[in-house]
Formats: structure tokens, sequence, C-alpha cells
């Protein structure tokens, strides 16, 4: 039972590198989100999709793009990764049916830094 | 719009003592707010959540949390902490009419021997 799974773990990137952080979920759930964790900032909603097919931006998404690929998967990519997009990313997902009030299940975090 | 806010960013307890961390938040409807814990290099996981019905939410760990309307408070409560008590808490609201959840900056806690 993995719940949400998150690859790479680790990666340093040079600046104006791109990359693609992957994450997935084999709880069925519906919603997905990506959240960065920064110190004295909590954590901030990057991108979410409610279900399948959709994407919208949460609080702080540019110099990121999103894919929903599947159900299963949500990947997120930088294009051209900046030092200020050094962080711990985390992906999350909420079981279906609980808009916004449904416990968020969180990966285990991908700390990225770029030089 | 709505949003959450956690006053103090470190807070220190003796063993034994009680914990006590600080949640506010700004909402003009009926938030749904939440606890999640943060152990280090971990994800969240959570402690507990307040959608409907009683105010005194009870948590794992021997955690609970009281919704105050009057004071639009979501704190979090501990009778005696203990030493693996020991990480960041986060409040969160999930976002009235969205799929969005917004989490405030995060309290540490540390607990003294």
């Amino acid at each position: 039972n993995a719940g949400v799974t998150q690859t790479p773990k680790f990666q340093v990137l040079k600046t104006g590198q791109s990359m693609t952080l992957q994450c997935a979920q084999d709880m069925n759930h519906n919603s997905m989100y990506w959240y960065r964790q920064d110190p004295g900032m909590g954590l901030r909603l990057i991108y979410y999709s409610a279900s399948e097919g959709t994407t919208d931006k949460g609080e702080v998404p540019n110099g990121y793009n999103v894919s929903r690929l599947n159900k299963r998967e949500f990947s997120l990519r930088l294009e051209s990764a900046a030092p200020s997009q050094t962080s711990v990313y985390f992906c999350a997902s909420t079981p279906p049916g609980q808009v916004n009030t449904g416990e968020l299940f969180f990966g285990e975090g991908s700390r990225l830094t770029v030089l | 719009a709505q949003s959450v806010t956690q006053l103090g960013s470190h807070v220190s307890v003796s063993e034994g003592a009680l914990v006590l961390l600080r949640c506010n938040y700004s909402s003009s409807v009926p938030p749904y707010l939440f606890w999640y814990v943060q152990y280090p290099n971990q994800g969240l996981q959570l402690l507990l959540k307040y959608t409907t019905g009683a105010t005194l939410v009870k948590g794992i760990n021997g955690f609970e949390a009281e919704f105050k309307k009057s004071e639009t408070s979501f704190h979090l409560t501990k009778p005696s902490a203990h030493m693996s008590d020991a990480a960041e808490y986060f409040c969160a609201v999930g976002v009235s009419g969205t799929y969005k959840y917004i989490f405030g900056t995060g309290t540490r806690l540390k607990v003294l021997a």
C-alpha cells in the first residue's frame, strides 16, 4: 500500500535546466495537488487538479507547469529552473466526494536545489 | 479570501506540560479546518479536522482542538507533552467553493526534557 509516491526524492539543477517531478497515488483519489514548502512560509499551493483532465493554478504557479496524465499521476515541470525555486515539493491527494473537507494524503517530498 | 494565521513560529514546552498551538482563521463562511503534523524529513499527516458538528475535535496522539466561531480560532492542545511530539504543526483551511486547501506558516514545537 504505497499511498502517494514522489520521484525523485533529491535533485540538484543548474539555473536554466528543466526537470519534471513525478507523483503517483494508488488510492483512487480524484483530486491531486502540488505544494512547495519554504522555511517560514509554510506550504504554498502551486497547482491542483480537481479531477482527471482538469488543472488549475494555486497561489504560486509562475515558473511551473503541470500535467494530469491519468487519474493516478500528476507531474510538475520546471521549464527553466531558477534559484528561487529551490524548495521542498510535496504532492498530495484527497479522496473523492470530499471537496475541501477531506484529508490530504502527502508524499514524502522532493528536495530540489537550483544552483 | 479565506486564510489562516499561526501565532508563534517556535514554541517550547517542558515534557509533561500543556501544549497550546494557536491558529486563527479568516472566513466569511463556515470554514473547514485542519491540523497537520510534520516530522523531520517526512510528509504531513492529519492530526484532526473540523467540518461540521461538535466544536471540540479529538485527534490522534492525544491532541484536540476547539472551533470557536466568536474568536475565529482553532487552537490545538494536548494536556501533557511527550518528547515524541517534537515536530512542526500546520493549521489549514479548505477554501469554500473550491478544491483548494490553504496552509498557515507552521509552528515548530520543541519539547524539553
